[in-house]
């Protein structure tokens, strides 16, 4: 069965530090990966997806992921976090053969001044 | 111009009521979801339609039913409302095209049940 894991229910981290947070996946071949942003009392935002070609994936306020096959894993990073990358973000797993997407349970990210 | 809007996006209404949260999308998908977030911010999927055929249907109570009347829209209504259904509710839609399949959500219908 499909699944998806954050390992980090919730991080920590000082203004203008980096950042990543971690998924991984199970899936029988390469699935569509995504990771989403939710910011208090809003909805999903995309912030970026991985189909197929270039394994590092540029997306939206800054942040990449990287798919790597060998892990099954699809990490978020950003290199320098500001205050208003507080949120909550998810990783999600798209299926080739239906419309299907599994989520992770989240990671909620606090940045402190 | 909001590509998935739901409404209403707050409702607070008594336990034993009826309800309805209306969702529209703009994008011309042809698959359209219901997803409710609990409290702890878990996503579960509880229906999805494709071309107004329903194709999801996980374990949901019955007091739960989704209608689509066109492929645009996916309105869900609930029955009876408990305690328990107090949560934030998303639609969201998709479609397969060059590029892969990707789902896009709405803003959420929050619902607290008292």
């Amino acid at each position: 069965a499909q699944s998806v894991t954050q390992p980090d229910i919730h991080i920590t981290v000082s203004e203008g530090a980096s950042l990543e947070l971690r998924c991984n996946y199970s899936y029988g071949a390469t699935p569509y990966l995504f990771w989403y942003v939710q910011s208090p009392g809003q909805g999903l935002q995309l912030l970026l997806k991985y189909f197929s070609g270039d394994t590092l994936v540029q997306g939206i306020k800054g942040f990449e992921a990287e798919f790597k096959r060998s892990q099954s894993s699809f990490n978020l990073r950003k290199p320098s976090v500001h205050w208003s990358d507080a949120a909550e973000y998810f990783c999600a797993v798209g299926i080739y053969t239906g419309n299907q997407f599994y989520f992770g349970t989240g990671t909620s990210l606090t940045v402190i001044p | 111009d909001t590509a998935v809007s739901q409404t209403p996006k707050y409702l607070v209404t008594q336990m034993g009521n009826d309800k309805s949260i209306k969702c529209e999308q703009n994008l011309g998908h042809d698959t359209m979801y219901w997803y409710k977030q609990d409290s702890k911010k878990f996503l579960k999927i509880m229906f999805s339609y494709n071309n107004k055929e329903l194709i999801i249907n996980e374990t949901v109570p019955n007091r739960f039913s989704p209608k689509s009347p066109d492929k645009a829209h996916l309105n869900l209504h609930i029955n009876s409302l408990e305690l328990g259904d107090s949560a934030v509710y998303f639609c969201a839609s998709s479609q397969f095209d060059s590029t892969g399949n990707t789902i896009y959500f709405g803003e959420g219908s929050w619902l607290t049940v008292v």
